[in-house]
């Protein structure tokens, strides 16, 4: 099946810093997405790009699908972000397969 | 509008026994996904249905199964569980394909 890793596996920041969080997959994807799991399990939807760029405030996204990655850009970072952010992407089969998370803790 | 909803939200088991898992989509989705997730890990794909019919299934045990409704809740069974079996079950609803909106979860604690 396709792989999808997820780098880096943590991430400490002070708030107010910027990141990149970056997912790579091992083959063609018709869909991807991203999300943020907060303490108590909930996953949060991000985004939904499985090509191109996407803008959500302090949160952008970025996929180059013909290179097979995508990059989560976290800008003025805050305490709320922390949690586990996870790629998901679907490959031909109704199977979307999970990286392992990048885990974020955004100190004050 | 009501987002998933899964129920209940925990749930303590002993091995050897059966669980039933409860999940009701968004309004107008037709399609429910299962997923678990132990600590730590991301989440692992179980089952997919659309329109009451399977139309995936991930690398479980038959000790796992799933259903749909005709109003497109879904539930799904554990049969005869294990420790490992504890875990954070997750519901998942989509229009058809593409993106895919989750529950709160479930979780199970098998003792």
């Amino acid at each position: 099946g396709i792989q999808v890793e997820q780098s880096p596996p943590d991430l400490i920041l002070q708030e107010g810093a910027n990141s990149t969080l970056r997912c790579n997959f091992s083959d063609s994807v018709n869909n991807l997405q991203w999300f943020h799991q907060n303490p108590w399990g909930q996953l949060i939807n991000l985004f939904y790009i499985p090509s191109g760029t996407k803008q959500n405030g302090r949160l952008s996204a970025t996929t180059v699908a013909t290179e097979r990655y995508s990059l989560l850009y976290i800008s003025s970072s805050q305490t709320t972000d922390s949690g586990v952010y996870f790629c998901a992407v679907e490959h031909g089969s109704y199977i979307p397969t999970f990286g392992r998370g990048t885990s974020l803790i955004v100190h004050p | 509008d009501a987002g998933v909803t899964q129920s209940p939200t925990h749930l303590i088991k002993t091995r050897g026994q059966q669980v039933t898992l409860r999940c009701s989509p968004i309004s107008g989705h037709k399609s429910v996904s299962w997923y678990q997730q132990v600590l730590g890990q991301g989440p692992q794909f179980i089952f997919q249905y659309y329109e009451k019919e399977e139309r995936g299934r991930g690398n479980f045990p038959d000790r796992f199964s799933a259903r749909q409704f005709p109003n497109y809740s879904s539930e799904l069974n554990v049969n005869a569980l294990l420790l490992g079996d504890s875990a954070l079950y997750l519901c998942a609803s989509s229009l058809e394909r593409g993106e895919q909106f989750f529950g709160p979860g479930t979780r199970l604690t098998v003792l």
